[in-house]
């Protein structure tokens, strides 16, 4: 079955320690999400890459950076985790095309725990 | 700023019987498209159904319909016959500036 894939599932660092998470879709989707989603609240968009394209939302911390060096796969990379960074992160994709819009697909998450 | 205001923070339901999660949302946008997503407990997010905003007739997906009022830019879901699987959160989430803006959730309980 066609999915979002998310490794890992939990990922647990140190404070202050760089950490990289995986998003990998058989989707073939060309817009690729991550979002931050903390206990009981709604996601919040990080950035997305439409095709090549990296898009940054104006509010997330530098801390945060993204790669995707294919259609298939999307790296988030924490440089330093602070404590506040603690989360679910999720990755999700869709299909747009000119003018019409798909739906987003979300992948299960990775929670991260800093210690 | 785009909003999205879920105004039911939990909800409870007895098992095979119906409720309703409304959702308003802010937006001067004319064409657009709303979802609403389930996020069971530990588990992952996924599409409960989705509306065009041109399109009068309201969507459908099985158990799971929505009563979409663009004037009054309203977009609640109704889940029929309601199931201990449909136990989750649930969020509204516009497509508005070109991203979607997700409510704050809606904690819905089926009860046996």
């Amino acid at each position: 079955d066609a999915m979002v894939i998310q490794n890992p599932r939990y990922q647990v660092t140190q404070f202050g320690k760089p950490v990289t998470l995986s998003c990998s879709q058989t989707l073939n989707h060309n817009v690729m999400y991550w979002y931050q989603q903390k206990s009981s609240q709604a996601p919040k968009l990080l950035f997305h890459y439409y095709d090549k394209d990296f898009n940054n939302e104006a509010d997330t911390p530098d801390n945060f950076q993204s790669r995707r060096p294919n259609t298939s796969f999307c790296f988030l990379d924490i440089r330093s985790p602070g404590l506040g960074d603690a989360a679910m992160y999720l990755c999700a994709t869709s299909r747009q095309t000119s003018g019409v819009y798909h739906t987003q697909y979300f992948g299960p998450g990775t929670r991260l725990t800093v210690l | 700023a785009q909003t999205v205001t879920q105004s039911q923070p939990e909800m409870s339901v007895q098992e095979a019987e119906t409720v309703t999660l409304s959702c308003t949302y802010d937006t001067s946008e004319n064409n657009y498209y709303l979802f609403w997503y389930k996020q069971p407990p530990s588990r992952q997010m996924i599409l409960v159904i989705r509306q065009e905003a041109y399109k009068q007739q309201n969507a459908t997906e099985n158990r799971f319909s929505v009563n979409f009022q663009k004037a009054a830019k309203s977009f609640s879901l109704k889940i029929s016959d309601s199931q201990l699987g449909d136990t989750a959160m649930y969020f509204c989430a516009p497509r508005l500036a070109g991203k979607l803006i997700f409510g704050q959730g809606t904690t819905l309980q089926v009860k046996p």
